[in-house]
């Protein structure tokens, strides 16, 4: 069965350090990937996503990045954060692209800065 | 534009109660829906979502939801509510031409014993 897993779960930072939040899924080749932000009351905004390694598209500008280094690899990083940064971050992966298929979500990365 | 509209923030029940949490949705041709539960501090779990055919989905953890074209909606329901089915709750729905999901702000929902 496929799982996905990010880390770290719990991170604070200060404001201008940098950011790197590890995504991983295990059980499944080539999916799609996602990187949500959720915001304290608000809903899922998605960052990122990528059909393949290497392929990267974003949603919306912002100070963050994102990497796919290998198939079921997802990154996002960012060189100096924002207090705007704060929230939680959720990965998620999909089937092949234009298949519409369910997206499965990560246990999730809650990142403070302050 | 494609919109997904939670319009309850907040709902409380008392345990044993029947549940239904609104779910209304703009897009121009058939959808696809989910439901999406998330407890505190946690990932999304997938409850059940609707691609086509029979309009009454079932899901996991006893919940169902009915999609109704006519009314643009695809609200959850669950019969008796049981303290652990407090979390929040989001409806999403594909966005046209594409994998990605549009969420709804979601519905917490708080279970009384």
């Amino acid at each position: 069965s496929q799982t996905i897993h990010q880390w770290p779960a719990t991170l604070v930072q200060p404001v201008g350090s940098p950011l790197s939040l590890e995504c991983t899924v295990e059980g499944t080749s080539n999916p799609n990937l996602y990187w949500y932000r959720q915001a304290a009351g608000r809903g899922l905004q998605l960052l990122f996503y990528s059909v393949g390694i290497g392929q990267i598209s974003s949603e919306v500008p912002q100070n963050l990045s994102a990497s796919r280094p290998q198939d079921r690899q997802f990154i996002l990083s960012s060189k100096k954060l924002l207090l705007s940064d704060s929230g939680f971050y959720l990965c998620a992966w999909g089937g092949t692209s234009g298949s519409s298929d369910t997206q499965y979500f990560g246990p999730g990365t809650r990142l403070t800065v302050l | 534009a494609q919109s997904v509209t939670q319009p309850d923030i907040h709902i409380t029940v008392s345990e044993g109660a029947s549940l239904e949490l609104r779910c209304n949705y703009s897009y121009g041709a058939t959808p696809y829906l989910f439901w999406y539960v998330q407890s505190p501090g946690q990932g999304l779990q997938l409850l059940l979502k609707y691609f086509s055919g029979d309009t009454l989905v079932q899901g996991i953890k006893g919940f169902e939801a009915e999609f109704k074209r006519s009314q643009s909606s695809f609200n959850l329901r669950k019969p008796s509510v049981h303290w652990s089915d407090a979390a929040e709750y989001f409806c999403a729905v594909v966005r046209s031409n594409t994998d990605k999901l549009i969420f709804g702000t979601g519905t917490r929902l708080q279970v009384f014993p």
